[in-house]
Parts: C-alpha cells; structure tokens; sequence
C-alpha cells in the first residue's frame, strides 16, 4: 500500500503563509496526492488534489515534488479557522470512474496562533 | 445545493441490536463511500457504492456489515447485532461522476452500550 508521512503537528501564526510537508516515497505513477482536513467533531474537508503539476485553489495550493515523492499543501495566510488535523492521502483511482479509494492516516494537527 | 446529509447524526444502540445509518449524497453525485473512523484515529475506508452496485467492499468487515445504495432513496449502512468495538463515527461522502474530491457529511456517532 503507498503510505504518506506527515509530521504529527504543526504551528503557525495567524495570517502567515503555512507550508504543510508531505513524503510519499513509494507513490506510483497513477496515484493522486490528495489534502483534506478534518476540524473537531466534522467530516472532512477536501482541500486540494493533484497529480504531476502544482495546483491552485480558492482554498491552498499544492506544490509537488518533480520525482513526486514529496509534496507540500500551502495555506497562503493562515486564520484561526484553518485550525484542523491536515491529512495528506494517495488516492487509488477506479478505473474508469473518476473517483478514488482513500486511505487516511493520523494527519498533521496544525494550530493557528492568535 | 444541501451538502451530504446523514442521519441520526448520533444513535445510541445496545448490544445485539441492530444499528442503520442513512447517507443522502449530494445532488447530482452517483457515488457513495462510507468510512469509520474510531477515537483518535484516522478515517478508515469501508466501502464504495454507485447506485444499486457496490464497487468496492474491501473495507467492510466481513460479518454483520451491509451496505446499499438503491435506485431511489438514501444509501444505508446495516450493522447487525452491534458490539462495543462498533462504536465510532461513521462518516459518508460523495462525488459527482467523473471524480474532482469527496465531500464528506457531518457524520453519525454510534454508541455501543
């Protein structure tokens, strides 16, 4: 199974950038880089996905890595309600769907500094 | 557009019973997936349903779990004869044909007394 690793927390100051790391070594080619987040009590979030090239969104943006074995989710100013446990996931595509199996690990808690 | 909707949000059941969770997918989304998620850890995948199939139950516990998302109506998740390791939150997700992301329900808390 590809596995990501993801530091267990983080901190940041309010409306500073923050850079969250992803390492995903063994990822294949055909897998996705997937980012959600989850806050207290919640479904998930989906925040951002991408394959080979940076994405940007209302919400982040991803920048990976160009032997893909890393990436890193970029919140550009962060405020107190982007306080969440960041799950960084290789999602397995059906084939032929457009959809995924996710597979979600413990995540990076990120806390937001007033 | 409502989100993905699931009900009860929490359900408090005895052992043995039975437990059905309710999962309306958003409008427009023919894809359902159910995940558990225990205290304290990440959300773990159960299974991935398209209208009247089920396309992925690689997740599901082999005994006492069901799951079905018929022609019309909500899919359901069925836990039969409830044990105190059921207890969790069960969250449901959706996506439109073609994929671009889940969007997760607020989830149901099962209580296993």
């Amino acid at each position: 199974d590809a596995k990501t690793t993801q530091p267990n927390s983080m901190e940041s100051n309010e409306e500073e950038p923050v850079h969250l790391p992803c390492n995903h070594s063994t990822i294949s080619g055909t897998d996705y880089i997937h980012w959600y987040r989850q806050l207290p009590s919640q479904g998930p979030e989906y925040v951002i996905h991408g394959l080979t090239s940076n994405v940007n969104n209302r919400m982040a943006s991803l920048a990976i890595a160009e032997d893909r074995k890393s990436s890193t989710l970029i919140l550009h100013r962060a405020t107190l309600r982007d306080a969440a446990v960041y799950y960084c996931i290789l999602g397995i595509a059906y084939s032929g769907a457009g959809s995924y199996q996710l597979t979600f690990g413990k995540g990076t808690k990120l806390s937001v500094i007033p | 557009n409502a989100g993905v909707m699931q009900n009860p949000r929490h359900l408090v059941r005895r052992r043995g019973q039975e437990a059905r969770l309710r999962c309306s997918p958003m409008k427009g989304h023919s894809h359902v997936y159910w995940y558990r998620q225990l205290p304290e850890e990440g959300l773990k995948f159960m299974v991935y349903l398209q209208k009247e199939n089920i396309i992925d139950e690689s997740g599901m516990p082999k005994e006492r779990f069901s799951a079905e998302f018929p022609k019309e109506g909500p899919s359901i998740l069925r836990i039969q004869q409830v044990v105190r390791g059921d207890s969790a939150a069960y969250f449901c997700a959706s996506s439109p044909p073609g994929g671009a992301g889940e969007f997760f329900g607020p989830g149901t808390r099962l209580t296993v007394l």
